[in-house]
């Protein structure tokens, strides 16, 4: 049974480009989150996604971010117009359910390094 | 929203020695408290958690104890291996969400 699949595992992007990070799900679940960990810091929250819906986007910056999770295919956090600041590692995590006490499984993460 | 607040930042203890990391919540409504083990370029890894209606819960050489009167846990690691040496995070889940809001997290560096 795959664990949370990220790709890619790296990325070098430029100022001003833009940035795709990808993350599958653990066979069966539904729910996925995003983190941001920027260098020597804890994870912080950024958005709860279900297949086809944003639950929650409280952690999510208003401008330049964005997050889908299609009916088909991985889920996507994109970046538009990447800043220095933005390099961090992104972690995608999912669960079976939603409820407190539902173990989160994290991917490998996603480092962006912003150039 | 929730606050969770970690201390120590960083910890160094000899091979055998315990360890003891400590955290505190600010959303009442929390219940769901686990601990992550992360490695260097790693992703975290749920090591043991606890649910608000036990005090304390065990595995092997780790132990996390809840207060949530007080609204503070703990994590205990007894026996320290060089193996543990790692950054540890606590993190909160409010009542009703499976998002979790982390610590800062406390780099353990256990010496042989």
């Amino acid at each position: 049974n795959a664990g949370v699949m990220q790709n890619p595992r790296h990325l070098v992007r430029r100022r001003g480009q833009e940035a795709r990070l990808r993350c599958s799900p653990m066979k069966g679940h539904s729910h996925v989150y995003w983190y941001r960990q920027l260098p020597e810091e804890g994870l912080k929250f950024m958005v709860y996604l279900q297949k086809e819906n944003i639950i929650d986007e409280s952690g999510m910056p208003k401008e330049r971010f964005s997050a889908e999770f299609p009916k088909e295919g991985p889920s996507i956090l994109r970046i538009q117009q990447v800043v220095r600041g933005d390099s961090a590692a992104y972690f995608c995590a999912s669960s079976l359910r939603q409820e407190p006490g539902n173990t989160i499984y994290f991917g490998e993460g996603s480092w962006l390094t912003v150039v | 929203g929730e606050n969770v607040e970690q201390h120590p930042s960083t910890l160094s203890v000899q091979e055998g020695d315990s360890a003891v990391i400590k955290c505190t919540y600010s959303d009442s409504a929390s219940n769901y408290f686990p601990w992550y083990k992360q490695e260097l370029g790693k992703r975290p890894q749920l090591i043991i958690d606890i649910r608000s209606n036990v005090g304390e819960k065990k595995d092997q050489r780790i132990a996390v104890t809840l207060n949530k009167t007080a609204k503070h846990f703990s994590l205990h690691i007894t026996e320290t291996q060089p193996e543990d040496s790692a950054v540890y995070f606590c993190a909160a889940s409010p009542y009703g969400y499976s998002t979790l809001t982390f610590g800062k997290g406390t780099m353990l560096l256990v010496s042989p």
